[in-house]
């Protein structure tokens, strides 16, 4: 079955950055795009960009432009997202997604909660 | 990145019907038809319910239909029970710099 499992949460300080990991299984990794999303604690959702599975460049919200990156393993079916300068605003819970046509995620990793906190 | 529109809150009784509706713009929910619904319980990550409008993933029960009119899209739940109370998102894709786009969230509450 297809599964996206995610690193475990993570605490840190004002101006340090995260990486969080998406390990992709159950189906075939170069088939499919991921997507990047993350939801603040309470509130909706925000689209934060998204990789390719082999090639190519990633897309990123203008929002985050320049502060997050994208990049990917296919030896290890993993991707990753990274963030810098992170604020206290940042504190939210971050979800990988795998795309389908017009879809942001058909299925979701369970989310990895980042903390953001002096 | 501006927000799609839906009710904070919608309520009913178990075997009511109930409507979420997502109201958003021609450069979104009006111009494709790419909008889902997603199904969030406490504490976990989003189970999608609805896609490209009308489509329901296998396994996902009949009783969930969608559809749109417009700049708006809507969720319908028919013969509501307990388990379907959950929070629900819609999503679009955009033609905005950020390539979708997502609903202010539905708390439904099954009375």
């Amino acid at each position: 079955q297809v599964q996206l499992v995610q690193s475990g949460a993570e605490v840190k300080k004002p101006g340090a950055s995260v990486k969080v990991s998406c390990q992709a299984s159950g189906y075939t990794f170069s088939d499919y795009y991921i997507n990047w999303v993350r939801q603040v604690p309470g509130q909706g959702f925000e689209w934060m960009g998204v990789i390719p599975p082999t090639g190519g460049a990633p897309g990123y919200a203008q929002k985050f432009q320049g502060r997050v990156t994208l990049t990917r393993d296919t030896s290890t079916r993993t991707v990753y997202m990274e963030l810098n300068s992170l604020r206290s605003d940042d504190t939210a819970v971050y979800f990988c997604g795998r795309e389908t046509t017009g879809m942001v995620a058909d299925y979701w990793g369970q989310g990895t909660l980042v903390t953001v906190s002096s | 990145q501006s927000a799609l529109t839906q009710p904070a809150s919608v309520s009913g009784s178990p075997g009511q019907s109930i409507t979420i509706s997502c109201t958003g713009t021609s450069s979104d929910v009006g111009g494709y038809n790419f909008v889902s619904w997603f199904q969030q319980h406490p504490g976990k990550a989003p189970k999608l319910m609805i896609y490209d409008v009308t489509n329901r993933p296998s396994g996902v029960s009949n009783r969930f239909s969608g559809s749109k009119s417009g700049n708006t899209a809507s969720l319908t739940i028919s013969g509501l029970q307990t388990e379907d109370e959950a929070d629900y998102y819609c999503s679009s894709y955009t033609s905005d710099s950020a390539l979708y786009v997502f609903g202010t969230g539905t708390k439904v509450t099954v009375l």
